[in-house]
């Protein structure tokens, strides 16, 4: 199975600041055609993970473009450009790319 | 739009099972992989299995093996999920998700206890 660790856990932020959480893979996640498939998804206390970023750095419909995903083979970051109140919660990534699917850890951001 | 309707809130007892349905709108359930996730309280998200409704494949987690069971009416746009040998670590919220995960259902709560 392919492992996902994320760093930060815990990931205090002033509003209007950035923030940058890392996630990196025990494989390489570049699927046979070519693409590199590692999924961001942000969850609130209660609710369904959202997804925010596919493909490394394609946003969902809806997403602010504050978020933005970056990375290649192993190593990924999902940065938020300046910090809002609705964006407290828990982040994960997610490699897509062969069964089982697997998450990172998570990384629970708060406002500080 | 695309919609995950999952079933309502459950609670067993060790050693029984749990069947969970996830009902899909909006689209053709015949062309898209669902996934069932659960998370435990407090916990982070752990993939559980995969069924393509077209033809009725799966995969499971190796952890779950033997105790899961998925399958598709594609009658009425639903996904099963079936847990047996429910154990206290069971406990969780599970979670259906189309292909990708870009669309999940709203969760249902299982609670295993005695």
């Amino acid at each position: 199975d392919v492992v996902m660790t994320q760093s930060p856990l815990s990931l205090p932020v002033t509003l209007g600041q950035p923030a940058s959480i890392s996630c990196r893979s025990s494989q390489s996640l570049v699927y046979s055609d070519g693409n590199t498939n590692l999924s961001w998804f942000h969850q609130r206390p209660g609710q369904s993970p959202r997804r925010l970023i596919y493909k490394v750095s394609n946003r969902d419909s809806g997403v602010p473009d504050r978020f933005s995903g970056s990375g290649s083979g192993t190593d990924f970051t999902l940065k938020i450009s300046r910090v809002e109140a609705e964006d407290v919660g828990v982040y994960y990534c997610m490699q897509p790319t062969q069964w089982p699917y697997t998450f990172g850890q998570g990384t629970k951001l708060e406002i500080k | 739009q695309v919609q995950l309707v999952q079933s309502g809130a459950e609670v067993k007892t060790p050693g029984a099972s749990v069947r969970l349905s996830c009902k899909a709108s909006g689209y053709s359930i015949t062309h898209y992989y669902i996934h069932w996730v659960r998370q435990a309280p407090g916990e982070g998200l752990e993939w559980m299995g995969v069924i393509h409704p077209s033809d009725g494949r799966t995969n499971y987690a190796q952890k779950l093996q033997g105790r899961i069971t998925v399958t598709t009416d594609t009658s009425t746009s639903t996904v099963y999920m079936e847990l047996s040998s429910l154990r206290s670590e069971d406990t969780a919220v599970y979670y259906c998700a189309r292909d990708g995960c870009e669309y999940w259902g709203q969760g249902t709560l299982v609670t295993v206890s005695s």
